[in-house]
């Protein structure tokens, strides 16, 4: 079936830092691949996507690539904040006449000054 | 221009007892999604409307769990009884409709934080 993978949290990382969350997905057909935010106290918030293989989403520095051969869609950020401190959700949309999204199991991130 | 509105954001009953979740869409978006999200997990869809119509509610525990959202905007979801099992947060969500299925972005509530006692 369809199913998405994220790398365990939570990750912790000094301000300035280098950020990788990785996900894989399982799917059949072409989903689309969304990255999630959820800061504190607040609802998820997209933040990127990507429609199609070798797309890449981008958004306040975070870049995405769609990679049909490896199925990944792994979040890269090249120099994180504090606040970016948030969960990360990655998710696919496996489309159809559905629509609807399977996310993974999210990965917290803490970035300390 | 508002985001997806829910209420209430926290809510605390004892088991065998009923609750009630509004939820009310971007201002013309089509499509509203509930999602149970359990704590440390990502969010699992519940049901699905397009318009007043729901079109997938097969991950719904109709035993206990029904929604209605009548006039095709507001939503309402309520659990009557409750168990202990259902304390997770409630997610609401919206789209336009528009575009295809696969990329017709949702837009999500704050949610609401159920504990059951």
């Amino acid at each position: 079936g369809n199913s998405v993978t994220q790398m365990e949290g939570p990750v912790t990382l000094s301000e300035e830092a280098f950020l990788t969350i990785n996900c894989t997905y399982t799917a059949t057909g072409y989903p689309s691949l969304f990255w999630y935010v959820q800061y504190p106290g607040e609802g998820l918030q997209l933040l990127l996507k990507a429609t199609k293989a070798d797309d890449k989403g981008s958004n306040k520095g975070f870049e995405a690539t769609y990679r049909k051969e490896t199925t990944s869609f792994h979040l890269e950020k090249g120099s994180v904040q504090v606040s970016d401190s948030a969960v990360y959700f990655c998710a696919l949309n496996y489309g159809g006449s559905q629509g609807n999204l399977i996310f993974g199991k999210g990965t917290k991130l803490s970035v300390k000054p | 221009e508002a985001g997806v509105v829910q209420s209430p954001r926290y809510k605390i009953i004892e088991k065998k007892q009923p609750v009630a979740f509004w939820c009310n869409p971007i201002s013309g978006h089509n499509t509203l999604y509930w999602y149970l999200q359990n704590l440390g997990q990502g969010p699992e869809l519940l049901i699905r409307y397009e318009n007043e119509e729901a079109v997938d509610d097969s991950q719904l525990p109709k035993d206990r769990f029904s929604a209605e959202r009548l006039k095709g905007v507001d939503s309402t979801l309520k659990i009557q009884p409750a168990e202990l099992g259902d304390s997770a947060v409630y997610l609401c969500a919206s789209s336009s409709g528009r575009g295809t299925p696969s990329t017709d972005t949702q837009y999500f509530g704050p949610g609401t934080r159920l504990t059951v006692l």
